[in-house]
């Protein structure tokens, strides 16, 4: 079945170190990724998300590509900021639109 | 604003009592949804409506039961709270098609 795969568990990092959170995706067809990001006490929020192959998605800093070769979209933040601390999640929906999968997600802690 | 509102935003349950999470939308969005987020395990399915009066049962949904009784509420009830049952639910909706999720700010569930 469908699945998403991302760097699980807790990354810390020191302002303006550059982010790498790996997402790897398992789908039939031409799935649509996103990725969603959830600050302390309130839901996840769409990030951004990309359609199709080598399309770009990119908000607030952030960006990833979608590679359907290596069926990849991780995300990237040349700088990061405090801010930037929260979990994020990738995500896909599935060709037909019928249901999403979510990785575990990634908590993210940037030390000033 | 779009918008999707949880209530209560956390409840004390006693184990075997009865609990009901509301969940309302003013997104005029088709589909409802019912997760729940724990530490380790990310989001996870329970139970998702297409249509008013109709729910269907996500990837966790033994001991939980849903209703919507109109397209704007959608319930998620546990008949028998249990300790394991724990948790921050997290409501959402969308218009369906390629859309992306709006969430509400969860509601912690704490049963002992």
């Amino acid at each position: 079945g469908d699945s998403v795969t991302q760097t699980e568990g807790q990354v810390a990092l020191s302002e303006e170190d550059f982010l790498t959170i790996h997402c790897n995706y398992s789908a039939s067809g031409y799935p649509t990724l996103f990725w969603y990001v959830q600050y302390p006490g309130e839901g996840p929020q769409l990030l951004f998300r990309a359609s199709r192959d080598k399309e770009k998605g990119s908000s607030r800093g952030f960006e990833a590509t979608y590679d359907k070769g290596t069926t990849s979209f991780h995300l990237r933040k040349a700088s990061v900021q405090e801010s930037d601390s929260a979990v994020y999640y990738c995500a896909l929906l599935n060709t037909g639109y019928q249901n999403f999968y979510f990785g575990k997600g990634t908590s993210l802690t940037v030390i000033p | 604003e779009a918008a999707v509102t949880q209530s209560p935003r956390s409840k004390v349950a006693v184990t075997g009592g009865k609990v009901t999470l509301s969940c309302h939308q003013t997104n005029n969005h088709d589909y409802m949804y019912w997760y729940r987020q724990d530490t380790g395990h990310g989001l996870r399915l329970i139970h998702y409506s297409y249509v008013a009066d109709s729910t269907e049962k996500g990837d966790i949904p033994d001991g939980y039961k849903a209703s919507r009784p109109s397209q704007e509420n959608f319930s998620l009830i546990l008949e028998l709270a249990s300790l394991s049952q724990t948790a921050v639910y997290f409501c959402a909706s969308r218009q369906g098609g390629d859309s992306d999720y709006t969430f509400g700010s969860g509601t912690r569930l704490l049963v002992i």
